[in-house]
């Protein structure tokens, strides 16, 4: 099992340009969500989605899309970035929304110049 | 809104000389309280669920215990590999988006050696 992967690890961005940031998992979980950690800051939750082709908005959804195609994969795109957009994003995946033992990916460094 | 306060930010530890880190929180019907441990560049990684007040729970050198306002992560006997970040969180009936959770912004452990 490879758990929860991210790519890249690692990002600089323009303001403007928009990227894709992936995560996958293989452990057949159902309830999977994007984190945001700023210095200073708890993390804070973008988008979340309870199983393929549902998803919906967390806490600081604003300039964030996501999509979930398959059980797998729940890519979260940047549409056009902003500075205050440079964060370490976390994909984070469980088992189902009723069973919170949840389990995160190494993470993304986005710097957004 | 579901609060998560951490104390201390930081704590610096001489090997073996054993401490407690706090949990406040505030929650509209708790679902469950969740310690994870970060090494830097890395993931949070999940080390415990508490779910009602009296309950603990063990890991190694660690242990936690939740009481209707706080939880606290004992560390016993402290070596250099528990020097970490270690974050709190809750999960509410109703907050953090749909299941969600709610992060504190963590306790910085040093333990020298």
């Amino acid at each position: 099992n490879a758990g929860v992967t991210q790519t890249p690890k690692f990002q600089v961005l323009k303001t403007g340009q928009s990227m894709t940031l992936q995560c996958a998992q293989d452990m057949n979980h159902e309830y999977m969500s994007w984190y945001r950690q700023d210095p200073g800051m708890g993390l804070r939750l973008i988008h979340y989605s309870v199983g393929a082709g549902i998803t919906d908005q967390g806490e600081v959804p604003n300039g964030y899309n996501v999509s979930r195609s398959t059980t797998e994969d729940f890519p979260l795109r940047l549409l056009s970035a902003a500075p205050s957009q440079t964060s370490v994003y976390f994909c984070a995946s469980r088992p189902d929304r009723w069973n919170n033992e949840q389990y995160f990916g190494p993470g993304t460094r986005l710097t957004v110049t | 809104e579901d609060q998560v306060t951490q104390s201390p930010e930081a704590l610096r530890l001489q090997e073996g000389e054993s401490s407690s880190l706090n949990c406040s929180y505030t929650v509209s019907g708790l679902r469950g309280l969740f310690w994870y441990r970060q090494d830097p560049g890395k993931g949070p990684e999940f080390l415990f669920t508490l779910y009602s007040a009296g309950e603990e729970k063990e890991k190694e050198r660690l242990k936690a215990t939740l009481t209707k306002k706080e939880s606290f992560l004992h560390i016993t006997a402290p070596k250099p590999e528990d020097s970490a970040t270690y974050l709190c969180a809750v999960q509410g009936v109703t907050g953090g988006g749909a299941d969600g959770l709610t992060f504190g912004k963590g306790t910085h452990l040093i333990i020298q050696p």
